[in-house]
């Protein structure tokens, strides 16, 4: 058990509607990392928060969006939802910014959009 | 350029071998981190072994071990006396301190598929 908690762990939902995933990192992480593992694009990052700020970007499409609440939790939230958005989205966390320690994953949140 | 590159899409060996995994990696940052991870068919990422980028000894987590080539830029992951439920796609990732253009996330080489047989 990694300690990051991710709801739900499968989703199923139509293309054009939105979701939103949710992630509770580590008890004291204060970095909150969103990954996209697709078949075709393997896992890519998408966006960082660090203690409540967006830290980075990567390659998150504007139909998506994110945020870092006071209590640390992250919550992605997908909208316009495509069939290419069907992937595992995984949620990660680590104590702080700049170290190169081990992330900590979550199990994931697959998402099937039909 | 590919920041982490797996050259491998997938293995199959004899269970009880020995197997490596290659991975080479680019990076301009003194500091960085190495890391393998192991996903099975049911999804979660299971983190198997840490390389820092100032450790002079190679890293072993029990049958892992990480044969680390600072100079070639490689990050070889063996595993020593494979068995069936090694049997999962396995992810070298970077983790630099500076280069991550504002992020200090992992970045991933695309996995191999690593199937041991009976």
């Amino acid at each position: 058990d990694s300690g990051v908690t991710q709801t739900p762990k499968h989703l199923i939902t139509a293309t054009g509607q939105r979701v939103t995933l949710r992630c509770s990192p580590r008890s004291g992480d204060l970095s909150v990392y969103w990954y996209q593992q697709s078949l075709d694009q393997g896992l890519q990052f998408l966006i960082q928060y660090y203690n409540g700020e967006e830290r980075a970007k990567g390659n998150i499409l504007e139909r998506f969006s994110a945020q870092q609440f006071p209590d640390l939790h992250s919550e992605l939230n997908l909208s316009s939802l495509e069939l290419g958005d069907s992937a595992l989205y995984f949620c990660a966390s680590s104590v702080a910014g700049l170290n190169t320690g081990e992330l900590f994953f979550g199990e994931g949140s697959r998402l099937t959009v039909l | 350029a590919q920041k982490i590159t797996q050259t491998q899409p997938g293995m199959f060996v004899q269970e009880k071998e020995a197997v490596t995994l290659d991975c080479t990696y680019d990076t301009s940052d003194q500091s960085y981190g190495l890391f393998w991870y192991k996903q099975p068919s049911s999804g979660e990422m299971i983190f198997l072994i840490y390389q820092g980028s100032y450790d002079e000894q190679n890293a072993t987590e029990g049958r892992y071990s990480l044969n680390f080539q600072k100079a070639r830029k490689s990050a070889n992951l063996v595993i020593s006396a494979s068995q069936l439920g090694d049997s999962a796609m396995y992810f070298c990732a970077m983790r630099e301190r500076y280069s991550g253009g504002g992020a200090d996330g992992l970045t991933f080489g695309k996995g191999t598929h690593l199937i041991i047989q009976p």
